[in-house]
């Protein structure tokens, strides 16, 4: 059964740069059926799409966020990376993994979701 | 900046139907899809590619489009369904867009 885990600081100080990192168990991220991406969603608000990449590392970053955010993949560790740098008090959010089968910005397969707080 | 609108709320009876539409300009081009999300919880895929339905998705989820606008129906609705319900789709460049979402009651 394909599982998803978020990991990563909880914490991060503005300015500085958000690193998290999705596990992806019970599935193989080099699958060339699917892409991988990351979603976040500020605490009481709605549902923002960051960014997503294929196995080959193939990008797909949301104009909005694409001077900051960085998104990798490690076949080898099975799993795939998101960076956020220079952040704020609005980056605020919990941060959710997925994969998604058909449209790149889709998410079929959600992870559990990881809170990250913006403080100094 | 490209946006899906979705109504606040629908409030409906058990047993009755809810629907909750999503409008946007490029959905005749791209699919568009519908979350579920309960409190606490990650969103979970009720339908795809505007009308298909995952596996382990009760038959009482539905999904259309009609031009500019697509549809989540909820037949029969039961105790269970209450939660925030999100669309999304892509604008015409390929980035993905969410619907503001809609909170489901069942009264």
């Amino acid at each position: 059964q394909l599982q998803l885990q978020e990991s990563g600081p909880g914490l991060v100080k503005p300015s500085e740069t958000l690193s998290l990192t999705c596990t992806v168990s019970g599935g193989s991220i080099s699958s060339s059926s699917y892409y991988w991406g990351w979603i976040r969603q500020p605490p009481g608000k709605g549902l923002e799409w960051i960014g997503s990449i294929y196995y080959s590392g193939s990008t797909y970053y949301n104009p909005s966020l694409k001077s900051r955010v960085t998104i990798s993949v490690d076949t080898s560790k099975n799993q795939f990376s998101l960076k956020l740098s220079s952040v704020t008090a609005a980056d605020t959010a919990v941060y959710y993994c997925a994969r998604a089968v058909y449209d790149f910005w889709s998410g079929h397969y959600w992870g559990q979701g990881t809170l990250v707080t913006v403080s100094s | 900046s490209y946006e899906l609108t979705q109504p606040p709320s629908v409030s409906v009876s058990p047993g009755q139907t809810a629907r909750i539409t999503c409008s946007g300009d490029a959905l005749p081009k791209q699919y568009a899809y519908w979350y579920q999300q309960k409190p606490g919880q990650a969103p979970v895929l009720v339908i795809y590619k505007d009308s298909e339905r995952p596996s382990g998705i009760p038959e009482r989820f539905s999904g259309s489009s009609s031009g500019t606008t697509v549809t989540l129906t909820i037949s029969g609705v039961q105790a269970e369904d209450e939660a925030d319900y999100y669309c999304q789709s892509a604008d015409s460049s390929g980035t993905g867009v969410f619907g503001g979402g809609t909170k489901l009651t069942v009264l």
